[in-house]
């Protein structure tokens, strides 16, 4: 597609559920990254994909965290066990592998947890 | 690492004015500057970017100022315009060529 797609845009799930957040980037970019939108707040790394490298799941802030990405391309991002303070904005991004190009985001997938 | 600090957290201006927000980072090896646009409910957009190799770069209203030596890089906005309203963040390229972003500026143009 032309930019960066996030499944589902909107998500409500109770607390101690799982719930899996969908990226699809844009076709040829091999580098795709997800980040983290408290309400207010700044864009807070969790994980970076690039090509067939191991990722970089630094950001990660517990093991409920998790993702993949198959084929090089769509990922999915899964939190385990959903806590109230995972309620936040999941946005999803993608680039070449020359960053010096930027990256393009989706418009994310507005997670809340009740 | 990398470390980005953004100020102001917050711009109010006249519609008309103009405004400027700047960013400091730390790692000299960053080359490559972009700034982001994000409107309410929606990603942040790639509104300009600056390489390390340039001081200064212009596109209609908006422009972005580099200095290298001093680890700082700034943008304007001039004629501002209700519709510049929202927030803008900086980011630049770590050692890993990772972009690290600023903590954002909330934008509020009054008219």
């Amino acid at each position: 597609g032309a930019g960066v797609s996030q499944s589902p845009s909107n998500k409500v799930t109770e607390k101690g559920k799982d719930v899996e957040l969908r990226c699809d980037p844009i076709s040829g970019h091999t580098a795709l990254y997800w980040y983290r939108q408290s309400l207010g707040q700044g864009l807070e790394f969790l994980i970076y994909f690039q090509g067939n490298s191991a990722p970089d799941k630094s950001g990660l802030p517990s093991d409920r965290f998790s993702a993949e990405r198959t084929g090089g391309s769509v990922s999915t991002l899964t939190i385990q066990r959903t806590q109230q303070e995972d309620s936040a904005v999941y946005l999803c991004a993608s680039s070449t592998a020359d960053t010096n190009y930027g990256y393009t985001f989706g418009s994310g997938t507005r997670l809340t947890v009740v | 690492g990398e470390n980005v600090e953004q100020h102001p957290s917050t711009l109010s201006v006249q519609e008309g004015d103009s405004a400027v927000i700047k960013c400091t980072y730390s790692d000299s090896a960053s080359n490559y500057f972009p700034w982001y646009k994000q409107e309410l409910g929606k990603g942040p957009q790639l509104i300009i970017d600056i390489r390390s190799n340039v001081g200064e770069k212009k596109d209609q209203r908006i422009a972005v100022t580099l200095n290298k030596t001093a680890k700082h890089f700034s943008l304007h906005i001039t004629e501002t315009q209700p519709e510049d309203s929202a927030v803008y963040f900086c980011a630049a390229t770590d050692s890993w060529g990772k972009l690290q972003f600023g903590a954002g500026t909330q934008v509020v143009v009054t008219p």
